[in-house]
């Protein structure tokens, strides 16, 4: 079973504009969520994490937002520019109480248009 | 570069065939860990290995995939008899702590069983 679900699969945002992607986990174990970007033909990049005792963190233009009892994070990009057009996937794991392996949502590809 | 290299970047083999990828990871890093990804799916973990040691196979298929990090060289892995269904983009990723806090993943090899 899918244990962390990512929405939308595709998202188009004007340039300027605020992209949001979701993601919900079913694990309460889960206790570091990274968000990572990945261009074509490139391998994943760590972009910002956060940790659940915090319910939002901002690293420039990307924050996550995180909402414990709903078991649901967000990705928050202000101010889209084209070149963060890219696909992103967020992803969770037990590692501060378990370290178990990353799991990944299914990704998100978002297209920035001028 | 300071990065995690992978090699090759583009593999073709035939049905039956196998297939050697390789990873080498950050400078100071210890810890390893490769993943499959699907066309338009997220990334699957497979196995996290430390040097000489097998840490964590809970997603690697039991038959013919393998994987080694040895003592000196690159982590490997090793598909025996591939199929069409092993097509995919393998990526390994890197640690300096143990488990999966701040991965950094390598450009990925991509896998094609013709």
């Amino acid at each position: 079973q899918q244990q962390v679900k990512q929405s939308p699969q595709s998202l188009i945002v004007q340039k300027g504009g605020i992209s949001i992607i979701n993601c919900a986990y079913e694990n309460t174990a889960f206790d570091y969520f990274p968000w990572y970007q990945q261009f074509p033909g490139k391998g994943p990049a760590l972009l910002i994490a956060i940790r659940p005792d915090v319910s939002e963190k901002k690293e420039g233009r990307f924050t996550i937002s995180f909402n414990k009892s709903a078991k649901q994070f967000s990705l928050h990009i202000m101010d889209s520019q084209p070149g963060d057009s890219a696909t992103y996937f967020c992803a969770a794991t037990s590692f501060f109480s378990g370290n178990t392996p990353l799991v990944f949502g299914k990704g998100t590809r978002l297209s920035v248009i001028a | 570069n300071a990065g995690v290299m992978q090699n090759p970047r583009h593999l073709v083999r035939r049905r039956g065939q196998e297939a050697r990828l390789r990873c080498s990871p950050m400078k100071g890093h210890s810890h390893v860990y490769w993943y499959r990804q699907l066309p338009e799916e997220g990334l699957k973990f497979m196995v996290y290995l430390q040097k000489e040691n097998i840490i964590d196979e809970s997603g690697m298929p039991k038959e013919r995939f393998s994987a080694e990090f040895p003592k000196e060289g690159p982590s490997i892995l090793r598909i025996q008899q591939v199929v069409r269904g092993d097509s995919a983009a393998y990526f390994c990723a890197s640690s300096l702590r143990q488990g999966s806090y701040e991965q950094y993943f390598g450009p990925g090899t991509r896998l094609t069983v013709t």
